[in-house]
């Protein structure tokens, strides 16, 4: 079965207080791995996909990378306004065309 | 462009009543899709269209109807809500099948079935 889980559940940081998110992953073949941003009361916003093994993807504080069973997102001297929830998704090889299954995503609060 | 609209953001149902989320996009996109998102769960697809006249069910399509008349609208119909509905729905599209599948997501409805 196709599975996605994200770690840790939330993650409190200090401003400047770099870290990573996990993603590990179990599917029958990958097409591509997503990260999306969801503010409180909003809908999810795409940050990346990363498609093979060894790819890297940055925007601004944010780098994401792939291995064959997990992905990281790793943010750098994060800023209060990097707070939100973090969701990986998955989209496999099998199955119906563009679907994603998604994590459960990891909550994200950046203190001043 | 507006890009994904949902209406209405809130609602309140009793069990029972129907209704319908609507879905609206103006980007041309092919494919649409319907989930819903709840506490400590991750989003489920619940059905999906590849272009107007296709649809096909998705994770969790038990309770919910659609229809793709048209390629700018994918409504949601909830026949005879039940409790188990309350959730936020999300409706998503993309201009493709292919790999660079970048999901736009509309704001959500915020669902409640007494």
């Amino acid at each position: 079965e196709d599975q996605v889980t994200q770690s840790p559940e939330a993650l409190r940081l200090q401003e400047g207080e770099s870290s990573s998110l996990n993603c590990s992953y179990t599917v029958s073949g990958l097409r591509g791995l997503f990260w999306y941003r969801q503010d409180p009361g909003k809908g999810p916003e795409f940050l990346f996909t990363l498609y093979s093994a060894g790819e890297e993807k940055e925007k601004e504080r944010l780098k994401a990378t792939l291995t064959k069973k997990e992905s990281f997102l790793h943010i750098t001297a994060p800023k209060p306004e990097d707070s939100a929830t973090y969701l990986c998704a998955v989209q496999a090889v099998r199955g119906s065309q563009g679907n994603l299954i998604f994590g459960k995503g990891t909550k994200l609060s950046v203190k001043p | 462009n507006a890009g994904v609209t949902q209406t209405p953001k809130f609602q309140v149902l009793k069990t029972g009543q129907s209704m319908t989320l609507q879905c609206a996009q103006d980007m041309n996109h092919e494919y649409m899709s319907w989930y819903r998102q709840d506490p400590g769960m991750g989003l489920r697809l619940i059905h999906y269209s590849v272009g107007a006249g296709i649809t096909d069910q998705g994770e969790v399509p038990n309770g919910y109807n659609v229809s793709r008349s048209t390629t700018e609208d994918f409504p949601l119909r909830l026949l005879s809500a039940a409790p188990s509905q309350t959730s936020v729905y999300f409706c998503a599209s993309s201009y493709s099948l292919g790999l660079e599948n970048e999901q736009f997501f509309g704001p959500g409805t915020r669902l409640t079935v007494l």
